[in-house]
């Protein structure tokens, strides 16, 4: 069973701050993807990154793969009240029906 | 562009009632995916269907669960009889020719 593991859990902050969250697994994956997930709402795609040591950015957001592919960061600069939500990161392997398997999730609060 | 539909968005029933969650995933897309998200196990995968065609079910939890897609634009998951432990946000989530997954507002669902 391949399983992702997020940290932190839970992580409150100030406006302004900086954070990163860890998406990690023993596992390798084709493939990973970070979704952001508000209440009352599905996940919405962030971003793909399908080659180690991939780095993307997104505005105030960086994305980084890991070399061996296996592990995963989210890096907020300047974290603002509307990054506020559930982040969650997604790992998908080539030849499973499956397709992706979600990690457990940060929630993350930015506070004005 | 609509997305992809759910109904009903919340349902309360009681122990044992039947609970029939309905889906219009998104024109096009050829790949329709039914997640349970809850606190404690976060979203898993229930089953995924490509072309009307279920591929994988391992996710559904017992017989009491069942899925059905009868052409491309609707999709049903059905439980029978439901129990508490059923309670949970329900999302169908639909993926035309690309990588991305777009997630429905989900079915938040309350056995009593």
């Amino acid at each position: 069973t391949q399983l992702l593991e997020q940290s932190p859990q839970f992580l409150s902050i100030q406006e302004g701050e900086n954070l990163t969250v860890y998406c990690n697994s023993s596992s390798v994956f084709s493939s990973l993807q970070w979704y952001r997930q508000e209440p009352g709402e599905g996940p919405v795609l962030l971003v793909t990154v399908v080659t180690g040591g991939e780095v993307k950015k997104l505005k105030r957001l960086t994305f980084q793969f890991g070399d061996a592919r296996k592990d995963s960061s989210l890096h907020i600069t300047a974290a603002q009240p509307g990054d506020t939500g559930l982040y969650l990161c997604a790992g998908g392997w080539s030849g499973s029906a499956r397709q992706l398997t979600f990690g457990s999730g940060t929630q993350l609060t930015v506070l004005p | 562009d609509a997305g992809v539909i759910q109904s009903p968005r919340h349902e309360v029933t009681e122990m044992g009632q039947e609970v029939t969650l309905r889906c219009k995933p998104i024109s096009g897309h050829n790949s329709l995916f039914w997640y349970r998200q809850t606190m404690m196990r976060g979203l898993e995968l229930l089953i995924y269907f490509n072309n009307n065609v279920p591929i994988d079910d391992s996710g559904m939890p017992e017989d009491r669960f069942s899925a059905k897609m009868p052409n491309a634009s609707f999709s049903t998951l059905k439980i029978q009889p439901s129990e508490p432990r059923d309670s949970a946000v329900y999302f169908c989530a639909s993926r035309g020719s690309g990588n991305t997954i777009y997630f429905g507002e989900g079915s938040w669902l309350t056995v009593v």
